[in-house]
């Protein structure tokens, strides 16, 4: 089954970093890009960007570029999105996503609440 | 501001036909397949039609999907109380290079 697995819950202060992991399963991790998406409370899927695993490239949307690092580790088919300097507005959920072309992604991740609080 | 855009909102009564719009641009729907998603509360977001018009196994024969030019729709034919939630379309962006979603659309059913 063809599954990608999250961490869990986070709880950061502002200013703090935080980093997530993605870890796949039952297929190829090597053949597929993996998306970040954001989806603060109440509201639309907002894409962060993405990652080749073959050869770690990446990409980022510009509101997030310069904040947020993707990684992977190839020996453990898993994938790392890390963000610093963290507002109350990052308060959301983040979704790990394999796109299999152009803007098909499945599956997703079961989502990481990050909350961002003093 | 997405770069595919969706009203925010559609509703109909049950056995109704309802329509959710997507409208995009030359460099993204006019030349790529749009894929929709279905989400409810609380959950990871569906797919429910991809290549602008296929539906995958396991979704219920009443979604269907179109696109003409620079827009897109989903239809649901006979609406049901259980098909309330949030719809998102997405696409290929040929300018910025990678995949852009709307902005979602709540589907109420009263």
């Amino acid at each position: 089954q063809e599954q990608l697995v999250q961490s869990g819950t986070e709880v950061k202060e502002p200013g703090a970093s935080v980093k997530i992991s993605c870890r796949s399963s039952g297929y190829t991790f090597i053949n597929y890009y993996i998306h970040w998406v954001r989806q603060a409370p109440g509201q639309g899927l907002e894409l962060m960007g993405t990652i080749n695993p073959r050869t770690g490239t990446t990409s980022y949307s510009q509101i997030f570029q310069g904040r947020v690092t993707l990684t992977r580790d190839t020996s453990t088919s898993t994938v790392f999105m890390e963000m610093n300097s963290l507002k109350s507005e990052d308060t959301a959920i983040y979704y790990c996503a394999r796109r299999a072309e152009l803007a098909w992604f499945d599956p997703w991740g079961q989502g990481t609440l990050v909350t961002v609080s003093s | 501001q997405s770069v595919l855009t969706q009203p925010p909102s559609a509703s109909g009564t049950p056995g109704q036909r309802v329509t959710i719009s997507c409208s995009g641009s030359n460099s993204n729907i006019a030349g790529n397949f749009v894929f929709w998603y279905q989400q409810f509360p609380g959950t990871v977001p569906k797919l429910v039609v991809y290549r602008s018009n296929q539906r995958p196994s396991g979704v219920p024969d009443r979604f269907s999907g179109s696109k003409s030019g620079t827009s897109a729709s989903l239809v649901i034919s006979g609406v049901r109380s259980d098909d309330a939630a949030d719809y998102y379309c997405a696409t290929w962006d040929d300018s910025l290079g990678g995949p852009v979603f709307g902005g979602g659309t709540r589907l109420t059913v009263l």
